[in-house]
């Protein structure tokens, strides 16, 4: 079945520095992306749309300044906090939509946690 | 606009005892129905869907859901749960590619 590979599963950081999340499809082409924020005891919250070549779409609240994405190849997207602050210590996840008639079947990531000291 | 809720945020229940998750949806179109686990520190495992055809849908680990739409629902069941159905569990509902997941509902199966 789809995999998504989703690294680092933990990172922790000092504030003001920036950190890179990867989302890797390992057996099929992820025309779209989704990244998710968690935070504990609650459910996930969409932060953006990943579409390969072109511009993620944000959520509204969403600071796109400061959580870049990019989905620059059908297999992988990429999130980074920037200038990550402790308030954004969270639980991250992805998930990859393929086409075809399992467009509406997401396949998760196993998360990132996010501790910034 | 599409909302899911789950309406039970915790249910205990003792090992081999069956079990039902409640979930309501609602939505202005056709939808596609899920239900996901999350086990701690871990991404969503998904456990079954409802795309299309028979209502009764069977799922991974023994669970199976049944679409109502009459009443909107799509709760999960299964007839024996085990320890390690401990987890939290997510009930989506997908329309226009966009997913919505509802707040969760946490399964603890006690001995």
């Amino acid at each position: 079945g789809a995999v998504v590979s989703q690294h680092p599963s933990w990172v922790i950081c000092k504030s003001g520095t920036s950190v890179k999340i990867e989302c890797r499809s390992l057996d099929f082409q992820a025309t779209t992306m989704f990244w998710y924020r968690q935070f504990p005891k609650q459910s996930l919250m969409l932060m953006a749309t990943s579409n390969e070549g072109s511009k993620a779409t944000y959520e509204q609240g969403v600071e796109k300044d400061k959580f870049l994405i990019n989905h620059a190849s059908l297999t992988l997207s990429t999130l980074t906090v920037t200038s990550a602050h402790p308030e954004d210590s969270s639980f991250y996840i992805c998930s990859a939509r393929s086409g075809g008639y399992g467009a509406n079947v997401l396949t998760f990531g196993a998360g990132s946690r996010l501790t910034v000291l | 606009a599409q909302s899911v809720t789950q309406l039970d945020s915790q249910v205990p229940v003792f090992e081999e005892a069956p079990v039902e998750l409640r979930c309501n949806y609602s939505s202005s179109v056709s939808v596609y129905l899920f239900w996901y686990v999350q086990y701690p520190n871990q991404g969503l495992q998904l456990l079954l869907k409802y795309l299309s055809g028979s209502t009764l849908v069977k799922g991974i680990n023994g669970f199976e859901a049944e679409f109502n739409k009459s009443q909107t629902s799509f709760h999960l069941r299964k007839p024996s749960v085990h320890i390690s159905d401990t987890a939290e569990y997510f009930c989506a509902v997908s329309e226009g590619g966009k997913s919505t997941f509802g707040d969760g509902t946490t399964l603890t199966v006690k001995p």
